[in-house]
């Protein structure tokens, strides 16, 4: 079955500091990968996707995410993270040739940054 | 460019009744997707629609169904409602077109639907 992990249900990180937010995914065949960012009451915004290319790709709001094939992973990362940047973010995947269109979302990781 | 847009934002229904929310996409996306929100299962698939067909359907009971129209505008359908029904409906579109899965989805801001 496919499947998407986000291990950690909450990140904590300062403000200023770096932060990484991970996922890693289990298909049959190559995937499209996506990150999303929910605030709350909201829906999910778009932030980024992997297709094909360059493993490091930049998306909004100065997020950017490494795909890393061997280690099926798909990480977001922020070089400063901002009190703004607090939200639920999502992975998520779709897999051409796989007999279905939809996407397959991770559990989602909350991510907090503290002030 | 207007976003997906959903209507409802806030239902609050009796058990057994019946509830349509409507969803219209971004103009020009045909795919429409509807996911159920809720903080102990997440995102679930609910169905997919292309050009007025559904081309994947979720593992959600037949109480569920979905339609959706010429203009792409969908609806969906939940019948007999149960306290477990309460959750975010969310519904995306994406400019997919036959056999293209590089395209990312668009959400609305859902509907928040409450069973009591």
């Amino acid at each position: 079955a496919q499947s998407v992990a986000q291990p950690e249900d909450q990140v904590n990180v300062a403000e200023g500091n770096p932060l990484t937010v991970k996922c890693t995914y289990s298909v049959s065949g190559n995937p499209y990968l996506f990150w999303y960012v929910q605030y709350p009451n909201r829906g999910l915004q778009f932030l980024l996707k992997y297709i094909t290319g360059d493993n490091l790709v930049k998306g909004s709001y100065g997020f950017e995410a490494e795909f890393n094939k061997s280690q099926t992973s798909f990480h977001l990362k922020k070089p400063s993270a901002l009190v703004s940047d607090s939200a639920l973010y999502f992975c998520a995947v779709r897999v051409p040739g796989s007999g279905t269109y939809k996407y397959i979302f991770g559990t989602g990781t909350r991510l907090k940054v503290l002030a | 460019k207007a976003g997906v847009t959903q209507t409802p934002r806030y239902l609050i229904k009796t058990r057994g009744q019946q509830v349509t929310l409507s969803c219209s996409p971004i103009s020009g996306h045909r795919s429409v997707s509807w996911y159920q929100q809720t903080p102990g299962q997440g995102l679930q698939f609910l169905f997919e629609y292309f050009s007025e067909t559904q081309r994947n359907k979720g593992n959600f009971p037949g109480r569920f169904s979905g339609r959706q129209f010429s203009n792409s505008r969908s609806e969906m359908n939940v019948s007999t409602l149960e306290l477990g029904d309460s959750a975010l409906y969310l519904c995306a579109s994406s400019l997919d077109g036959r056999g293209q899965f590089n395209t990312e989805a668009f959400f609305g801001q859902g509907t928040r639907l409450t069973v009591v």
